[in-house]
């Protein structure tokens, strides 16, 4: 069955840079894009980008370009999303999930707390 | 970049009653591009509709919606203790990717 598991919970200091990874299993991992989502506390669904897992190619948001960058190591089908210079507004519970037009499977979640 | 609006913001209904939730867009979209989740606390959001109307995999056909151009429509016929949550719908475009709406909150 198709699973993604990501990485656990991080706490980071303001200016930090956190990597959060995804884990795919059950798929050929270079068949499919993967998205990263975040949601803030009390928000909704923010989309952050997505990476290509075949090519490397990636689409980021305006709103990060410049802070994220996302990469995949094929070997592992494993797909990262590194934020940088982190707010107190980056806290979040930060999603991976597969595919392109939308997303048919959702790792569980990691959350990311940005305090001093 | 074009703007989905989800309304209500929140639906107070009860267990058998019909839900009627509402998106719309900025400018039109594409039908194939328009997709429906639901999300509960501590979970991964979920795929219940993608092209506008097409239920994904083992989603009870109480889920279906409709819709075109700029008006979509996510129904529940009758509603189980389970389906309270909050729904959002989503579409794909070049740049950005995916959009979001702000969300539905279905609450008894």
């Amino acid at each position: 069955q198709v699973q993604l598991v990501q990485s656990g919970a991080e706490v980071k200091k303001p200016g930090a840079s956190v990597k959060v990874s995804c884990k795919a299993s059950g798929y050929t991992f270079t068949a499919y894009y993967i998205h990263w989502v975040r949601q803030a506390p009390g928000q909704g669904l923010e989309w952050m980008g997505w990476i290509n897992s075949n090519s490397g190619g990636t689409n980021y948001a305006q709103k990060f370009q410049g802070r994220v960058t996302m990469t995949r190591d094929t070997s592992i089908s494993t797909a990262y999303m590194e934020l940088s210079s982190l707010r107190s507004d980056d806290t979040a519970v930060y999603y991976c999930a597969r595919d392109l037009y939308w997303a048919d499977y959702w790792g569980q979640g990691t959350l990311v707390t940005v305090s001093s | 970049e074009i703007v989905l609006t989800q309304s209500p913001g929140t639906l107070s209904l009860s267990p058998g009653e019909r839900a009627t939730l509402s998106c719309r867009a900025s400018q039109s979209v594409s039908s194939n591009y328009l997709t429906w989740y639901q999300h509960k606390p501590g979970q991964a959001p979920r795929l219940l509709i993608y092209g506008a109307s097409i239920r994904a995999t083992g989603i009870p056909d109480r889920f279906s919606g409709s819709g075109s151009g700029t008006d979509f429509t996510l129904t529940i016929s009758r509603l189980e203790p389970e389906d309270f949550a909050v729904y959002y719908c989503q579409q794909y475009g070049i740049s950005p990717g995916l959009t979001f709406g702000g969300g539905t909150k279905v609450e008894i």
